[in-house]
């Protein structure tokens, strides 16, 4: 099983509405990733978590707060989002984080904040 | 940073062979090459990644020129599923995720 699952698949919110992205994967691998994607552009890492613990944040504002309840769980916790934050948010998970593994990409939610 | 330069697009028809290049002449020893696309509406998926020697899976092939600064992706017999944005992507040894360029689209007829 090479799946990494996301739910929703889709996500309305307001920008004053609280939500949380959940991404899920059952390959054992032990480092996950959100990316955002903004229409006709490729992905953009946001965050990367190695075992359990954040290991890269690329300065992405506190209204997104990303959390590893275990290793095969990885949320993304939305509060007091812009409009501009509308976008594809994409989860992946690879064995391990290191330039010899590939990543293995979800599905992705579109988030449309109004 | 090491960067790579795809064109924007290129075009083939099904059931021949489509040869995507990459460009990265400022490449590391202990860089990566790695290749993902993404078909409309879906998230990236991995296609292929070498370091040095050509590789060859069941997806397609990846060709490394001797002095590593260029790399091509072939898929050997096009199909309308091909058709997707290709991204050649350098992964660093000092770095531990990936850096998505603009990549190719690929489009292909019938």
């Amino acid at each position: 099983d090479t799946e990494v699952t996301q739910t929703p698949k889709h996500l309305v919110m307001g920008m004053t509405n609280k939500k949380s992205l959940k991404c899920e994967q059952h390959m054992g691998h032990r480092a996950m990733y959100w990316y955002k994607q903004k229409a006709k552009k490729p992905p953009e890492l946001m965050f990367v978590y190695s075992y359990e613990k954040l290991s890269i944040n690329e300065s992405v504002p506190s209204r997104f707060s990303p959390e590893c309840p275990n290793s095969s769980l990885l949320n993304l916790h939305l509060h007091a989002l812009q409009p501009e934050d509308s976008a594809l948010y994409l989860c992946a998970s690879s064995q391990a984080v290191g330039p010899l593994y590939e990543q293995y990409f979800g599905p992705g939610t579109r988030l449309t904040v109004t | 940073d090491a960067k790579t330069t795809q064109p924007n697009s290129m075009e083939s028809n099904e059931e021949e062979p489509v040869h995507l290049p990459c460009n990265h002449s400022t490449i590391s020893g202990t860089d990566y090459i790695h290749w993902y696309r993404q078909l409309p509406s879906q998230g990236p998926e991995y296609v292929i990644h070498g370091l040095t020697s050509n590789v060859n899976n069941r997806m397609a092939s990846l060709a490394i020129a001797e002095d590593r600064k260029s790399s091509t992706l072939i898929l050997h017999r096009a199909t309308l599923r091909d058709a997707a944005v290709y991204y050649c992507i350098l992964a660093y040894s000092g770095y531990s995720t990936l850096t998505f360029g603009k990549g190719t689209m690929l489009l292909v007829s019938p």
